[in-house]
């Protein structure tokens, strides 16, 4: 069965320092894989989507950026964090009509 | 551009009572709607995925309708526990784009 890991859980990190959420899915290949952001009380936001190896695709202009080195393994990094992507990020894959399967989230406080 | 909205915002019910979510979207060219429950600090969970050829799935207490020409869909739940408190999410793709999200119903069930 298809499992999808996200890590890690919770992070606190200081205004200006960098970032690395990493998220990997086992049980399928080639995959569509997604970030999302969900700020408080509010919904869903799309960040990047990448359909294969190397491809990313960004939905919104900010200073975080996306990367998938490997068929199975998703990134989301910055090199210098802003108050203001402080959220819970979320990590899914998505199979068309198998619908989306979720991580189980990483809470990021930018101090 | 597609657009979900979940209506009520919140929800507030004593223990046993059924109740109804509702989801509406804009567009009626969809390929699958789904419900997700989360609870707080977590991530989704796939509850039910109707295909655009279904009318509705079931699963246990839980059952979803789907009226595409209406665009709308409602998320029943049978015989509510202090258990199925928490934000409950639809979702619906559209071939070649991500899946767009509402902003989701808190629900309470009181005992």
């Amino acid at each position: 069965s298809q499992t999808i890991h996200q890590w890690p859980a919770t992070l606190v990190q200081p205004v200006g320092s960098p970032l690395s959420l990493e998220c990997t899915v086992e049980g399928t290949s080639n995959p569509n894989l997604y970030w999302y952001r969900q700020a408080a009380g509010r919904g869903l936001q799309l960040l990047f989507y990448s359909v294969g190896i190397g491809q990313i695709s960004s939905e919104v202009p900010q200073n975080l950026s996306a990367s998938r080195p490997q068929d199975r393994q998703f990134i989301l990094s910055s090199k210098k964090l802003l108050l203001s992507d402080s959220g819970f990020y979320l990590c899914a894959w998505g199979a068309g009509h198998h619908g989306y399967t979720f991580g189980s989230g990483t809470r990021l406080t930018v101090v | 551009k597609q657009e979900v909205t979940q209506i009520p915002a919140a929800l507030s019910v004593p223990e046993g009572e059924n109740l109804v979510l509702n989801c509406s979207f804009t567009d009626s060219a969809i390929y699958n709607l789904q419900w997700f429950r989360q609870d707080p600090g977590k991530g989704l969970t796939s509850l039910l995925l109707i295909q655009s050829s279904q009318r509705e799935q079931t699963s246990g207490r839980l059952n979803a309708s789907l009226d595409k020409s209406s665009g709308r869909s409602t998320l029943y739940i049978a015989a509510s526990q202090p258990g199925d408190s928490a934000t409950y999410l639809c979702a619906v793709w559209e071939r070649g784009n991500d899946m767009r999200f509402g902003a989701g119903t808190r629900l309470t069930v009181k005992p």
